[in-house]
């Protein structure tokens, strides 16, 4: 497997403040997708982004994937406290499958 | 639509003991999978499958069944528990390659002492 690695561990920021955690991977992938999961609960899913693609866009989220440098980042603008959650990005268990793995996460806070 | 359902939400088991956690999702999904997670550690894979009657072994599989005799049910069976299975187990389920992500049900706490 090749379960993609998130930095920072945590973040902590203020409300309206712009959060962003960025994934690491070691091989090619055909997507990678990224999750948020609230203390306690299952994970949500946010936004899938193909190979194929360098940017997307999902209300306040902005996902990027740098097939080169094998590394996406997950951008969130105007952070509210409601987006305190642990962020986890998922990538394949083999390179052309929609089964995800999941790394370790990036716990953010949003202090209001 | 009730989305994935994962029954129980909290089990304590002895150790030896076997005991069969159930999923269910009722969107249709090809893809279900089953993880654990532990303090730390993130999600770890334990079995998946892309289909009825289709499994495979995820990352950490020993100690674990599942099979999928049927597109909505994805039951994951421990064996012989140990401690070591003390974890929060989630099943999740998808569209596979149509580009939606998983839907997670909201988990099973397991301890096993």
């Amino acid at each position: 497997s090749q379960q993609g690695e998130e930095d920072p561990q945590a973040l902590s920021i203020q409300e309206g403040e712009n959060a962003t955690m960025n994934c690491s991977y070691k091989t090619s992938i055909n997507n990678l997708q990224w999750y948020r999961q609230n203390s306690g609960r299952g994970l949500v899913h946010l936004i899938l982004i193909r190979s194929n693609e360098r940017e997307k866009h999902s209300g306040r989220l902005r996902v990027t994937l740098d097939t080169s440098k094998k590394s996406s980042s997950l951008l969130i603008t105007a952070s509210r406290a409601a987006d305190t959650a642990s962020y986890f990005c998922a990538t394949p268990i083999s390179g052309g499958s929609y089964i995800p793995t999941f790394g370790r996460g990036t716990s953010l806070i949003v202090h209001p | 639509n009730a989305g994935v359902t994962q029954t129980p939400k909290f089990q304590v088991l002895k150790t030896g003991q076997s005991m069969t956690l159930q999923c269910a999702q009722d969107m249709n999904h090809e893809y279900m999978s089953w993880y654990r997670q532990d303090p730390g550690m993130g999600l770890r894979l334990i079995h998946y499958s892309v289909g009825a009657g289709i499994t495979d072994q995820g990352e950490v599989p020993n100690g674990y069944n599942v099979s999928r005799s049927t597109t909505e049910d994805f039951p994951l069976r421990l064996l012989s528990a140990a401690p070591s299975q003390t974890s929060v187990y989630f099943c999740a389920s998808s569209w596979g390659n149509r580009g939606n992500g998983y839907t997670f049900g909201s988990g099973t706490r397991l301890t096993v002492v």
